[in-house]
C-alpha cells in the first residue's frame, strides 16, 4: 500500500470548516483514500473513502485531487466531538488485508 | 454502518495469568477480522490476521505462541494473552470487514484496554 503523510496536529474552532490534508503521491491507479478517525480510548471510526472523484456523506466530504497525490478531508461544521486522530490510509479496495495505521492528524477542535 | 463488539472493555490480570479478549461481528458474518495494538500515544500495530477455520496469520515479532488467536465462527475471534506480563499493557482492538458491502470498508470494535500489574 502506498504511504501517506499528514500533518501531525492542528486546531480547529468550534463551528468552522476543519480541512486535514493527506500526502499519498506514490498512489497506484487501484488504491482507494480512507479515512479513519479515532476518540480517545476508542476504537477507529470509518468515515469515508473514494477512488478519483470527490465523495460526501453524513459525516465529511472528501476532496481527491485530479492527479490523486493529495486529497482532504472536509469536517464542515466541526464540533468538540470531533476532536480525534484522523487516519488517512491507502489501499487497494477489495484486497480483504489489513489497514496499515500511520501517525495520523491530531485534530483538537476548540470552543 | 456494521457493528463490531468487543468484550471485555477493559481487564486487570496479574502478571503470568492469560487473559482472553473476545470479538464478535453483531450483524454481519465476517472471514477475516484483525487484532490490532496500540501503545499509549502511538499508532495501531496489526498483529495478527484471523481467519475463520484456518490458522491465524502473524506479524513479524509478534509470538504466536504468547497471542493465541481462534477463529472458531463466522462472528466470533478470540485473543488469549498468555502468561501476560506488564509490558503486554496496551490497548488491543479488532476489526472485521463486512464481505457483503461493495467495497472494503473495515469495522472496529472499542477495544479492550489491559493492565497487567
Amino acid at each position: 500500500d502506498a504511504k501517506t503523510t499528514q500533518p501531525p496536529s492542528m486546531d480547529c474552532a468550534e463551528g468552522r470548516a476543519a480541512n486535514l490534508l493527506c500526502n499519498h503521491s506514490t498512489i497506484s491507479g487501484n488504491e482507494y483514500v480512507y479515512w479513519y478517525r479515532q476518540i480517545h480510548s476508542q476504537g477507529p471510526q470509518y468515515i469515508i473513502h473514494g477512488l478519483k472523484n470527490n465523495e460526501t456523506n453524513e459525516m465529511a466530504s472528501l476532496i481527491i485531487t485530479e492527479d490523486r497525490k493529495s486529497s482532504t478531508l472536509i469536517l464542515p461544521h466541526a464540533t468538540l466531538r470531533d476532536t480525534a486522530v484522523y487516519y488517512c490510509i491507502v489501499r487497494v479496495g477489495n484486497a480483504g488485508n489489513m489497514l496499515t495505521f500511520g501517525g495520523g492528524t491530531r485534530l483538537m477542535v476548540k470552543p | 454502518g456494521a457493528v463490531v463488539s468487543q468484550h471485555p472493555s477493559r481487564v486487570i490480570c496479574k502478571s503470568g495469568t492469560s487473559v482472553k479478549i473476545e470479538c464478535r461481528s453483531l450483524d454481519f458474518q465476517a472471514t477475516t477480522m484483525f487484532w490490532y495494538r496500540q501503545f499509549p500515544k502511538q499508532s495501531l500495530m496489526l498483529m495478527a490476521t484471523s481467519n475463520e477455520g484456518s490458522k491465524a496469520t502473524y506479524e513479524q515479532g509478534v509470538e504466536k505462541d504468547k497471542f493465541l488467536i481462534n477463529h472458531a465462527s463466522l462472528t466470533l475471534s478470540t485473543l488469549t494473552v498468555t502468561s501476560a506480563h506488564p509490558e503486554d499493557s496496551s490497548f488491543y482492538i479488532c476489526s472485521a470487514r463486512d464481505p457483503s458491502e461493495g467495497q472494503e470498508t473495515q469495522y472496529f470494535g472499542p477495544g479492550t484496554r489491559l493492565l497487567v500489574l
